[in-house]
């Protein structure tokens, strides 16, 4: 069984729309976090969350929202999505311990808003 | 600002043969950590391989090896014995010291691998 999973792993939604894409995770790991991948732009933090009491923002929060039902589970929601929010989103876990904190990666989230 | 840089969008490598991908960054720490994820076709961000800068030996994982040049900031990955398998979008990543709070991941933005059978 996959250690991180994510739910739908494709989803065509139209403007205005609200949408949650799910993540969750069997490592054990503290900490998770949500990517958007475009073409040529590699991948972008959207929100980071250390603890189920701790959320933090990344680089592109604008027009999402998250939640941290438990220590495994992590949802990200578009509010009303629009089509520049069409991406690859990928949820990541790490554990935080240890010198490296390797991050772990989902199998992704194809996101079209039509 | 940590940047990382991939230079060769597209690379492609016999069946067999050996394939080296670049990537450079630029960051003013002396401690931090390198990795290369992997991305088939199947949209799974694998992690191949990952440096620590503290470490002078070069990380190695089967088939896989990187050249960690430290003062060239430099960290290419190279592939031995190419398999179809292999062929996939490759993305190097840099991270910060870890200090208490969070070290952003930065992710170069990719090279593609074909694998020629």
């Amino acid at each position: 069984d996959a250690d991180v999973t994510q739910t739908p792993r494709n989803r065509i939604t139209k403007t205005g729309k609200r949408i949650m894409l799910e993540c969750s995770q069997t490592k054990g790991h503290d900490r998770m976090y949500w990517y958007r991948q475009d073409p040529g732009l590699g991948l972008r933090l959207i929100y980071y969350s250390f603890d189920v009491k701790d959320i933090n923002k990344g680089e592109i929060s604008d027009g999402y929202s998250v939640s941290r039902q438990a220590q495994a589970k992590f949802s990200l929601s578009l509010e009303s999505a629009i089509p520049n929010q069409t991406a690859l989103y990928f949820c990541a876990t790490s554990g935080g311990a240890g010198r490296t904190d390797t991050q772990y990666f989902g199998p992704g989230t194809r996101l079209t808003v039509l | 600002a940590q940047t990382v840089t991939q230079s060769q969008p597209e690379m492609s490598v016999q069946e067999a043969e050996t394939v080296t991908l670049s990537c450079t960054y630029d960051t003013s720490e002396s401690d931090y950590y390198l990795f290369w994820y992997k991305q088939p076709p199947s949209r799974q961000m694998i992690l191949v391989i990952r440096q620590e800068a503290y470490k002078q030996q070069n990380a190695t994982e089967n088939r896989f090896s990187v050249n960690f040049q430290k003062a060239a900031k430099s960290f290419s990955l190279k592939i031995s014995d190419s398999q179809l398998g292999d062929a996939a979008m490759y993305f190097c990543a840099y991270r910060g010291p870890l200090s208490g709070g969070y070290q952003k991941v930065t992710f170069g933005t990719g090279t593609k691998l074909q694998v020629i059978p």
